[in-house]
């Protein structure tokens, strides 16, 4: 499973668009990017998930360049309530084990008024 | 839809004592279940996962144990708690992938 990096946390205001990056420089040709959003005092959601180029859902956008190095979780116009902590995970969803599965510490984003 | 249920929410124990927590599925048969660990401030341990009844597999040597009774239940447990065992644990379930995982609303345990 590929090794991913984020920021340990990031600030930001109410109505700004938020841009997470995640490294992932050993990502593997089968492998898809997946981010999940955690609250305090609940387990992780599901946010997005996608292989390249852009996916948009309901939620966030996520972008990824042709390298697939790196990927980018974007929030649109942030609320206090898109305080959380996201992380950022990478692996074949084809075959992968569920033992590979690593959720790192995430970054702690936090919106102020 | 699906539903996860763990119960309970919350949980304060003694060392030494016993230790069952539950997590039951809803609206979905033959899923994956996992549960986790999480200390304060801190990332997700996977701690087992199942991929059918019976079929457990440890991720971490613990006092903990886990089993698998029925499709949709997954058992968390422990025959004397120490204080190392206080954290949040999660339940989580998936179908297509275990990247995509579904989570319960989680037990705070405290071992006094």
């Amino acid at each position: 499973l590929a090794k991913t990096t984020q920021p340990i946390s990031m600030d930001s205001y109410e109505g700004q668009e938020v841009n997470i990056t995640c490294s992932h420089n050993n990502i593997a040709t089968n492998d898809y990017i997946t981010w999940y959003q955690q609250f305090p005092s609940q387990g992780p959601r599901f946010i997005i998930q996608g292989y390249k180029t852009k996916v948009t859902n309901e939620v966030a956008s996520l972008f990824i360049p042709a390298d697939r190095k790196s990927s980018t979780l974007s929030l649109p116009r942030v609320s206090l309530s898109d305080t959380a902590v996201y992380y950022c995970l990478v692996g074949d969803v084809s075959r992968s084990s569920a033992s590979k599965i690593i959720f790192g510490s995430g970054t702690r984003l936090s919106i102020r008024p | 839809s699906q539903t996860i249920h763990q119960w309970p929410a919350t949980l304060v124990q003694p060392v030494g004592s016993p230790l069952s927590l539950e997590c039951t599925v809803e609206g979905t048969s033959n899923p994956n279940l996992y549960w986790y660990r999480q200390a304060a401030g801190r990332g997700l341990q996977l701690l087992f996962y199942s991929v059918g009844i019976g079929q457990i597999s440890s991720e971490v040597p613990q006092n903990l144990s886990a089993s698998r009774p029925q499709d949709r239940q997954f058992i968390l447990s422990s025959k004397k708690l120490l204080l190392s065992d206080s954290g949040f644990y999660l339940c989580a379930w998936s179908i297509r992938d275990p990247e995509t995982q579904y989570f319960g609303p989680g037990t705070r345990l405290l071992v006094l």
